[in-house]
C-alpha cells in the first residue's frame, strides 16, 4: 500500500458523459501527478500539480482538467467522453519537485467508455 | 521529446536461469526508476537510481545505470515464478515521468 488513494476503483460510463477522479496523496507529499495507461498509447504523463499550483502538462487533451485544492487532495474531470479515453487512470505522488523525488502510485481507477 | 525504449517486450524465463531486460533513453537524465505492475494492479516501485554508476539490488533482482550510454539495465538471477509481472523503466524529466514500453515477464516451470 503505497499510501495513495484513489477513487472510484471503477467508472462505466456512456460517450458523451463527464466525470471526475479523486486523488488523496501520501501525507505530507505536495506534488500529485495524473497518468493514464492504455493499450495504445501505454503509460502516459497527464499533468502534476504542486501544492495547487499546476507544475508541468504532459500530453492531456483539452476535454480533460484538473486541480488541486487546499487539503492537497486533486481530482481529475473527463469531459466529453469518447471510447478512446477508456484507460487505467493513475494518480502518483511525491514529496515535492527536488531531485530524488520518487513518486507513489495509487492503486488507480479503471475507466470504461461504452 | 524524451523517448525510452525497452526491450524485450515480453520475455519468457525458464525459472532458475538469469535474464537482462534493457531501457534505453533518448535525452541526459541521471534519474531512472524501475517499477513492477501486476495484471490489472498499480506500480510498485522497485529501485530508485540516481546517479551515474548507481547499482541497487533487492533479493533476486538488482539494476544498474550508465548515464553517459543512457542506459539502465535489470539483471534477474534465477528466475523464480514470483517474477513474473510486467515491468516498467522511467526516465525523470523535470520531475514528471517518461516511462518505457514495458517489459512483460513470463517464468515458466
Amino acid at each position: 500500500d503505497s499510501g495513495v488513494t484513489q477513487t472510484p476503483k471503477h467508472l462505466i460510463t456512456a460517450t458523451g458523459q463527464r466525470v471526475t477522479l479523486r486523488c488523496s496523496p501520501r501525507s505530507g507529499d505536495l506534488s500529485v501527478y495524473w497518468y493514464q495507461q492504455s493499450l495504445d498509447q501505454g503509460l502516459q504523463f497527464l499533468i502534476q500539480y504542486y501544492n495547487g499550483e499546476e507544475r508541468a502538462k504532459g500530453n492531456i487533451l483539452e476535454r480533460f482538467s484538473a486541480q488541486q485544492f487546499p487539503d492537497l487532495h486533486s481530482e481529475l474531470n473527463l469531459s466529453s467522453l469518447e471510447l478512446g479515453d477508456s484507460a487505467l487512470y493513475f494518480c502518483a505522488s511525491s514529496v515535492g519537485l527536488v531531485s530524488n523525488n520518487e513518486q507513489f502510485f495509487g492503486p488507480g481507477t479503471r475507466l470504461t467508455v461504452l | 521529446e524524451l523517448k525510452v525504449e525497452q526491450n524485450p517486450l515480453f520475455l519468457s524465463m525458464q525459472e532458475g536461469k538469469n535474464y537482462t531486460i534493457y531501457c534505453n533513453y533518448s535525452t541526459t537524465s541521471d534519474r531512472l526508476y524501475w517499477y513492477r505492475q501486476d495484471p490489472g494492479k498499480s506500480l510498485e516501485s522497485l529501485f530508485v537510481l540516481l546517479s551515474n554508476g548507481a547499482v541497487k539490488q533487492e533479493g533476486r533482482l538488482m539494476a544498474s545505470l550508465d548515464t553517459k550510454a543512457r542506459l539502465s539495465t535489470l539483471h534477474i538471477t534465477a528466475a523464480v515464478h514470483d517474477l513474473s509481472a510486467t515491468y516498467f523503466c522511467a526516465v525523470d524529466d523535470a520531475s514528471k515521468l517518461t516511462f518505457g514500453t514495458g517489459t512483460r515477464l513470463q517464468v515458466t516451470l
